[in-house]
């Protein structure tokens, strides 16, 4: 079964860096987008990017274009994100969620997620 | 941008009845090419991530109860959950992906 698999809780102090990791299993890792989506405590859903696994390609919200970086590591099916100059409204849950796939085209709804990780930025 | 408005807020509906929830977005999210409409829904617990009920705007990921429809086309759009139950307590987003990817704000709906 597909499982998407997040890496742990984290604080950071302000100015710092965070990398968090997203290990998937059950499906195969070069076929799909991989996207991440980040919730503020008590907030909504905010897109911040994707990327392909199969290329390394990525394309990223406006807000997030200068601090923010994807990569992958398809010897072992997983993708990370890391998110620089952290500021304290950065404290949130982050998500990575698999795009659904048709016919090697991604598009952008998602059908699984992972578990989340938060992010808490704090001095 | 394209920006993702729901209503209501918050939806109290009694055990049993229809609930409705409304998603209007700026611009539409219709693809004439397919007419496809780039549009779906999700339900969050407390403590857990989305996850997908609707797409294509209204059809319904595998799994899901025939209780969730979606429907609408363009910029308007609804969620319909024909027979309330317990479990349907949480909050629900509309999401477009035709341009970019953008979140309704949510909407939570609880048992009245």
């Amino acid at each position: 079964q597909v499982q998407l698999v997040q890496s742990g809780a984290e604080v950071k102090k302000p100015g710092a860096s965070v990398k968090v990791s997203c290990k998937t299993s059950g499906y195969t890792f070069t076929g799909y987008y991989m996207h991440w989506v980040r919730q503020a405590p008590g907030q909504g859903l905010e897109w911040m990017g994707w990327i392909n696994p199969d290329t390394g390609g990525t394309n990223f919200a406006q807000k997030f274009q200068v601090r923010v970086t994807m990569t992958r590591d398809t010897s072992i099916s997983t993708v990370n994100m890391e998110l620089s100059s952290l500021i304290s409204d950065d404290t949130a849950i982050y998500y990575c969620a698999r795009a659904h796939s048709i016919g090697g085209y991604s598009y952008g709804y998602y059908d699984y997620w992972g578990q989340g990780t938060l992010v808490t930025v704090s001095s | 941008d394209i920006v993702m408005t729901q209503s209501p807020d918050s939806l109290d509906v009694s055990l049993g009845e229809r609930a409705t929830i409304n998603c209007k977005s700026s611009q539409s999210v219709l693809y004439s090419s397919n007419n496809k409409n780039y549009l779906a829904w999700y339900q969050q617990k407390p403590g857990q991530p989305p996850k997908l009920l609707i797409y294509w705007a209204s059809t319904r990921e595998s799994g899901v109860p025939d209780r969730f429809s979606g429907s609408g086309s363009g910029t308007d759009f609804t969620l319909t959950i024909s027979s309330l139950q317990a479990e349907d307590v949480a909050v629900y987003y509309c999401q477009q992906y035709y341009s970019s990817h953008t979140f309704g704000q949510g909407t939570r709906l609880e048992i009245k």
